[in-house]
């Protein structure tokens, strides 16, 4: 069974830093593209990094761009988000999810993790 | 502000059918496959319809995908309560060079 499983959420200060963690199994790890969706409490999805298969190329959506860097391990099948100088607006439940059919980011997301929460806060 | 946009809400009675838009751009419905899922209250996101109209494995009929030009839409038919839920509809934006998500509807079964 493909399945994906966040980790390293929790409540972090402003201008802290975060290392989120995505379990990977089930799958050729390294044939996927892998994302990180994010959803503020009450509000919509959105999409935060993707990285591609080999994880040689990396995208980023402009909110996030400069703080988090997205990254893979293949000898660990884990799929990582790095979150620095994090703001009271990065607080959300962070979503891990492989790209269903592409080594390359499109947006088929399937399947997602169960999510992991992390709170800004002083 | 989404870059998709889809209306805050939508509402029909069991057996009804019913069309969430999904509105977006050269950059990215336009040249791109549209993907829709569904939230159910406290659950994460699944898959719906991929690339435009193709329903995985395990979706009931019920659901189908559209796409004409930069708008797309997805429709239910014979609603069921069951689907009362979030949806959102995503593609990939060759512009920004990432994913991008509507804000959501909110379907609500009378």
């Amino acid at each position: 069974e493909v399945q994906v499983m966040e980790s390293g959420g929790g409540l972090v200060q402003p201008g802290g830093s975060l290392r989120l963690s995505c379990a990977a199994s089930g799958f050729t790890f390294s044939s996927y593209a892998m994302s990180w969706v994010r959803q503020a409490p009450g509000k919509g999805l959105e999409w935060v990094s993707a990285i591609t298969g080999s994880g040689g190329s990396t995208y980023y959506a402009d909110s996030v761009k400069g703080r988090f860097t997205i990254s893979r391990d293949s000898s660990k099948n884990t799929l990582y988000l790095q979150m620095n100088s994090l703001r009271a607006e990065d607080t959300a439940v962070y979503y891990c999810a492989k790209e269903r059919d592409y080594s390359s980011p499109r947006g088929w997301l399937d399947p997602w993790g169960q999510g992991t929460l992390v709170t800004v806060s002083s | 502000q989404s870059v998709l946009t889809q209306p805050p809400s939508a509402s029909g009675t069991p057996g009804q059918r019913v069309t969430i838009s999904c509105s977006g751009s050269s950059s990215n419905i336009g040249t791109n496959y549209v993907y829709w899922y569904q939230q159910l209250p406290g659950t994460a996101p699944k898959v719906l319809i991929y690339r435009n109209n193709e329903r995985p494995s395990g979706v009931p009929d019920r659901f189908s995908g559209s796409k004409s030009g930069t708008s797309a839409s997805l429709a239910i038919s014979g609603l069921r309560s069951e689907d009362e839920a979030d949806y959102y509809c995503a593609a990939w934006d060759d512009s920004l060079s990432g994913v991008v998500f509507g804000g959501g509807t909110k379907l609500t079964v009378l």
